[in-house]
């Protein structure tokens, strides 16, 4: 039961350009999501974040949205670069005490061509 | 600040054998969390632990697997009799405290995982 989806595996987009990954939730206990990028070779490291409260979290060139009503929240990456080439993975966990626990879907590979 | 270790980075065993995996957490982190991602998946939760205290092993298969994090020393990862569908990254992640609030700064911190290859 795939409680975070990321339906695109891959995307490709053109350097300066905005990259647009996107993620789907089925839980609604979720209140708090994050987004991971991974090199090959490494641990995942942690991007950005966004509690249910918000529907728009900023830091520099990468926005978060959040769309609680259709469960579904989307990373922007503007301008796109080629050091941006990695895979993300969207990422949840729910309040209370197993707040530590979380959900990842399967994650989405992005190429930046230059 | 050294992030988080985990060691070996590849580790390969025949079918019966044992593997230990370890994690040493970032430095003033008493959180640790292993997760495993399977070929073409995402990472997938196994325990919880904190020094001396499985808090959480839901995560985990009943059997041949076992986790510690000892008062002294890294978090280890045992899993006895290995087979092939064990093969996978296994990731470790560490983080302050228990998780509240939205500062990035209580969010988990990842190594650099452990390949697992069972042949």
């Amino acid at each position: 039961d795939q409680q975070v989806k990321q339906n695109s595996p891959s995307l490709s987009v053109q350097e300066g350009r905005i990259s647009i990954l996107n993620c789907d939730y089925t839980n609604s206990m979720f209140d708090y999501f994050l987004w991971y990028k991974k090199y090959p070779a490494e641990g995942p490291t942690f991007l950005i974040s966004i509690s249910s409260i918000k529907d728009k979290n900023e830091d520099g060139r990468f926005t978060v949205f959040l769309n609680k009503s259709a469960k579904h929240l989307s990373l922007h990456i503007v301008p796109s670069q080629p050091g941006d080439s990695a895979v993300y993975f969207c990422a949840a966990r729910g309040s209370g005490g197993s707040n530590y626990k979380l959900t990842f879907g399967k994650g989405t590979l992005l190429t930046v061509n230059p | 600040n050294a992030g988080v270790m985990q060691n070996p980075r590849h580790l390969v065993r025949r079918r019966g054998q044992e593997a230990r995996l370890r994690c040493s957490p970032m430095k003033g982190h008493s959180h640790v969390y292993w997760y495993r991602q399977l070929p073409e998946e995402g990472l997938k939760f196994m325990v919880y632990l904190q020094k001396e205290n499985i808090i959480d092993e839901s995560g985990m298969p009943k059997e041949r697997f076992s986790a510690e994090f000892p008062k002294e020393g890294p978090s280890i990862l045992r899993i006895q009799q290995v087979v092939r569908g064990d093969s996978a990254a296994y990731f470790c992640a560490s983080s302050p405290r228990s998780l509240q609030g939205e500062s990035s700064y209580n969010e988990q911190f990842f190594g650099p995982g452990t390949r697992l290859t069972v042949l």
